[in-house]
């Protein structure tokens, strides 16, 4: 079966810009996460969204936003870009409501964001 | 906020050496998972644990989730180049009222076997 899709893979932006990045889940997966991954911070949980709804957020400013459709696509956008806001942004899936039951995630490849 | 620290940072050994990788926290975590990252892809999941003194084997790798579940120790036996990437552990933390957070990772281990 497919994996997690995520879309676009590279992206430029100039500082002050927004920007918009996807996430197609695996089939049937309804909980979608996004991380933020730089080589200082490691892995940052931004949020999580089961069926529609935020469930979790993590501990980023207000810039950071996202969404989750009815088919479990989920989008998550970032506004006025900063140069520090250059990481790799991944998106992952699982079938339950996450919330640490034990079900493992399944990672995306990630979209490279670089602000300039 | 919940910490994973993980140790060593960085590990170079040579091929058929052992290993092993530390994931510690002053948290109690409902479940653990550890996962391996190639350069320019997403983390890949290896296993998770949910109950204290848990040993989960996958070939060559042993996985151990600590008696009070605030540390997991991943080792590596007769390691092969193809082991080479980065190691991470991550934490499931369940609040008492039944709130939870996203994964909270370690900052990796980077693991390099040289043939």
């Amino acid at each position: 079966k497919a994996g997690v899709t995520q879309t676009p893979r590279y992206l430029i932006k100039t500082r002050g810009q927004q920007v918009t990045l996807s996430c197609s889940p695996i089939s049937g997966h309804r909980s979608v996460s996004w991380y933020q991954q730089t080589p200082g911070q490691g892995l940052q949980f931004l949020f999580e969204y089961f069926s529609e709804t935020q469930r979790n957020k993590g501990n980023f400013p207000g810039r950071f936003s996202g969404r989750q459709f009815s088919n479990s696509r989920s989008e998550m956008n970032v506004s006025t870009l900063e140069l520090g806001d250059s990481a790799l942004y991944l998106c992952a899936s699982t079938f339950t409501e996450g919330r640490g039951l034990g079900g493992g995630y399944t990672f995306g490849s990630g979209t490279r964001l670089t602000v300039v | 906020t919940q910490l994973l620290e993980q140790s060593p940072q960085f590990l170079s050994i040579q091929e058929g050496e052992n290993l092993t990788v530390y994931c510690n926290s002053s948290s109690v975590f409902s479940s653990l998972q550890w996962y391996r990252q190639e350069p320019g892809e997403g983390p890949v999941l290896l296993v998770t644990v949910v109950t204290g003194g848990e040993v989960k084997k996958l070939k060559r790798l042993t996985f151990q989730f600590g008696d009070a579940r605030k540390d997991s120790s991943l080792h590596i036996t007769a390691a092969q180049p193809g082991d080479t990437g980065l190691y991470l552990c991550a934490g499931a933390f369940l609040y008492s009222g039944g709130g939870a957070d996203g994964l909270t990772f370690g900052k990796g281990t980077h693991l390099i076997i040289q043939p």
